[in-house]
């Protein structure tokens, strides 16, 4: 099965940006899509947006709109989360996941089947 | 955006106890709905996905149901490992929002 690998933890000063390494051991490609979800210290779970990367196309939450780009490398089978203007609350652990698409009773579900053990993204000044 | 409540948002149970969470949506999202396990310190992993599909590798003490806006999760003979949060998702339509969470723990 595929696994993924996130980039280490990461202190960055507010204003600054960071980004987030995913590196699948198979073809990144074969999956139908890369998924960001963050977690802060303490909360629930953030979905952040997510990457076809077949298709390179990339949808965000509204919240993070102008702020984030997700990006995928077919040659390394990485996929990319850079987020800029970082402030406190973006404090929180950054998670990649690979999607799985599945047809049953005749409808196409998708949901995120393995996931990267998370990064952790620290701002403060 | 899609709403998604869950409840309760903390339970106490025992060891072979049956639990059920709920996930309401806040507009219709047919069986579009995912269940997450999340333990102390590590990712979340799928239980349930499409609202009733058991994911492979998963026990079968864990079960879905439901559909359009209300949901379950329910495990039917409560083990050890099973004392972590637990996470409700919608993959009808982005954004793909979360419920907040249940964290089961051991009473």
């Amino acid at each position: 099965q595929v696994q993924l690998v996130q980039s280490g933890a990461e202190v960055k000063k507010p204003g600054s940006s960071v980004k987030v390494s995913c590196k699948s051991s198979g073809d990144i490609f074969r999956s139908y899509a890369i998924s960001w979800v963050r977690q802060a210290p303490g909360q629930g779970l953030e979905w952040m947006g997510r990457i076809i990367p077949i298709l390179g196309t990339a949808s965000y939450a509204q919240n993070l709109q102008g702020r984030v780009t997700m990006t995928a490398d077919k040659s390394t089978s990485t996929a990319y989360m850079e987020l800029r203007s970082l402030r406190s609350e973006d404090t929180a652990v950054y998670y990649c996941a690979s999607e799985s698409g599945i047809v049953a009773a005749a409808s196409f579900y998708y949901y995120m089947d393995v996931w990267g053990k998370g990064t952790t993204v620290i701002v403060s000044s | 955006d899609i709403q998604m409540t869950q409840s309760p948002s903390s339970l106490s149970a025992s060891v072979g106890d049956r639990v059920t969470i709920t996930c309401r949506a806040s507009q219709t999202i047919s069986s579009y709905l995912n269940w997450y396990q999340q333990r102390p310190g590590e990712a979340p992993r799928v239980l349930i996905y499409g609202a009733t599909n058991l994911q492979n590798g998963v026990p079968s003490r864990f079960s879905g149901s439901g559909s359009g806006t209300d949901f379950t999760l329910t495990i039917s003979s409560l083990q050890p490992e099973d004392f972590a949060a637990y996470f409700c998702q919608q993959s009808f339509t982005a954004p793909y929002t979360f419920g907040q969470g249940t964290k089961l723990d051991i009473k």
